[in-house]
């Protein structure tokens, strides 16, 4: 039969408010994060980047947080938007030849009027 | 437009057939991924392309599928027999050497009745 999808995380802010959106990674070894909006029916869209010798990296209206120590993401959106409402996912690129992105459960992020 | 194309944006199929996608990545970019996403998951790394060598195939990547980029510019993936269990969101992503930042397409939707 057709399976179910999974229940996606759920974060629901109000317009004007601030968001973050949390991802815990899997690989100590990862030497670069990004984070992806995706709208439905749609690719991922590049959001924000940050390599692993840095710890917090600032963008037009986001901020991603790194913490190496537990593994640890976040991405902060200020004055967060209708447009912002979306499923936010992280993504970690593995160290190895192929560098390949490993995209971590996503969140789905509603902003309310 | 310069971003990374797939074709078709969506296709149906009925079990058993053969479907082929393509994708035209960004054309300086030597590296292309294909992830394949099915409903509430992130995106599953699939196989990876350097120029025209396929250099990392995923244990996803079982023997009914397979993909060329025999110029080392477009690159194709075939499923052959297709199953219900195939429907998903293809993705295609390219990238530059070890350069940072992967670019998504905006995906092909398969649907097997």
């Amino acid at each position: 039969g057709e399976s179910v999808g999974l229940h996606l995380p759920t974060l629901s802010v109000q317009e004007g408010d601030n968001s973050i959106i949390n991802c815990a990674y899997s690989n100590s070894a990862s030497d670069y994060f990004i984070w992806y909006k995706q709208e439905s029916g749609k690719g991922p869209q590049f959001i924000i980047d940050i390599r692993s010798n840095m710890d917090k990296r600032q963008g037009q209206r986001v901020t991603v947080l790194l913490n190496k120590t537990v593994k640890h993401l976040s991405l902060q959106i200020a004055a967060t938007q209708p447009g912002d409402s979306a499923v936010y996912f992280c993504a970690e690129r593995l160290r190895g030849s192929a560098r390949q992105l490993t995209f971590g459960s996503g969140t789905q992020l509603t902003v309310l009027p | 437009d310069t971003g990374v194309s797939q074709d078709p944006r969506h296709k149906i199929t009925k079990r058993g057939q053969n479907v082929t996608f393509r994708c035209d990545p960004i054309s300086e970019h030597n590296r292309l991924y294909w992830y394949r996403q099915t409903l509430g998951q992130g995106p599953e790394f699939l196989t990876y392309f350097q120029n025209e060598a396929q250099l990392e195939k995923s244990r996803l990547l079982s023997d009914r599928f397979s993909a060329e980029r025999p110029k080392g510019s477009f690159s194709t993936l075939e499923i052959q027999r297709t199953e219900q269990g195939d429907s998903a969101m293809y993705l295609c992503a390219s990238s530059q050497g070890v350069a940072y930042g992967y670019t998504f397409g905006s995906g092909t939707r398969l649907t097997v009745v």
